[in-house]
């Protein structure tokens, strides 16, 4: 079974400054896919960013990127130029394309504060 | 918006009880997985549908069922409810494009409270 690992239960950060949001992962694949989604408040899941394992070049969107270490496993998010809306939980979440159907495996989570 | 849509918001009902979530997937989409966040939890995948059958459970509670209908819309039956039952239930959707990748997109997640 693949697993996500996300090791920081909590974290905090000051306005405007930048923060890395670390995931770990299990698997034997060569092909997969890894996302980053955001729990604010609100509850509801939004999508931050994407990336596919076969790109060796790391996925950016405006604020966020990542630093995707295939031989590591590891797949941390940074959000530059933090925001108070910002805060909110992220979750690191690994997909295996299967032809029997794609399956999703998410972290824990993470909660970030940012503070004004 | 994602374009997931899910019915009730919000689900006030005592132990015993039994409830029907709905979920509406994107346009276009023709997986959809059902997911129970209880509260500061993680998300816990529960089944996935795809085109109408089951393709993967998770860890579902044999009190827990759900089916997908030709319209591709979903329904989570939840039977017997417990207190611990109380939790935010997501319900998300993607192409179901086996073998290729995609992007699960989340409904806005219907909240339950078993009294």
């Amino acid at each position: 079974a693949q697993t996500v690992t996300q090791s920081q239960p909590e974290m905090s950060v000051q306005e405007a400054e930048t923060v890395t949001l670390s995931c770990t992962y299990d698997t034997s694949e060569n092909n997969y896919y890894l996302f980053w989604y955001k729990q604010p408040p609100s509850r509801q899941m939004i999508l931050v960013i994407r990336q596919e394992a076969y790109k060796q070049q790391n996925a950016t969107e405006n604020r966020f990127s990542v630093n995707f270490q295939k031989a590591a496993k590891s797949f941390s998010l940074k959000i530059s130029d933090s925001q108070l809306g910002d805060t909110a939980m992220y979750f690191c979440a690994f997909m295996k394309p299967r032809n029997t159907g794609n399956q999703f495996y998410f972290g824990t989570g993470t909660s970030l504060t940012v503070i004004p | 918006d994602s374009g997931v849509t899910q019915t009730p918001k919000h689900l006030i009902t005592a132990t015993g009880q039994r409830v029907t979530l709905r979920c509406s997937p994107r346009s276009g989409d023709l997986s959809v997985y059902w997911y129970q966040q209880s509260l500061d939890q993680g998300l816990q995948f529960l089944i996935q549908y795809y085109n109408g059958e089951e393709r993967a459970k998770g860890n579902i509670l044999e009190r827990f069922s759900a089916q997908q209908f030709p319209d591709l819309h979903s329904e989570l039956n939840l039977s017997s409810l417990e207190l611990g039952d109380s939790a935010l239930y997501f319900c998300a959707s993607s192409s179901g494009l086996a073998g290729v990748g995609e992007t699960q997109y989340f409904g806005p997640g219907t909240r339950l409270l078993v009294l």
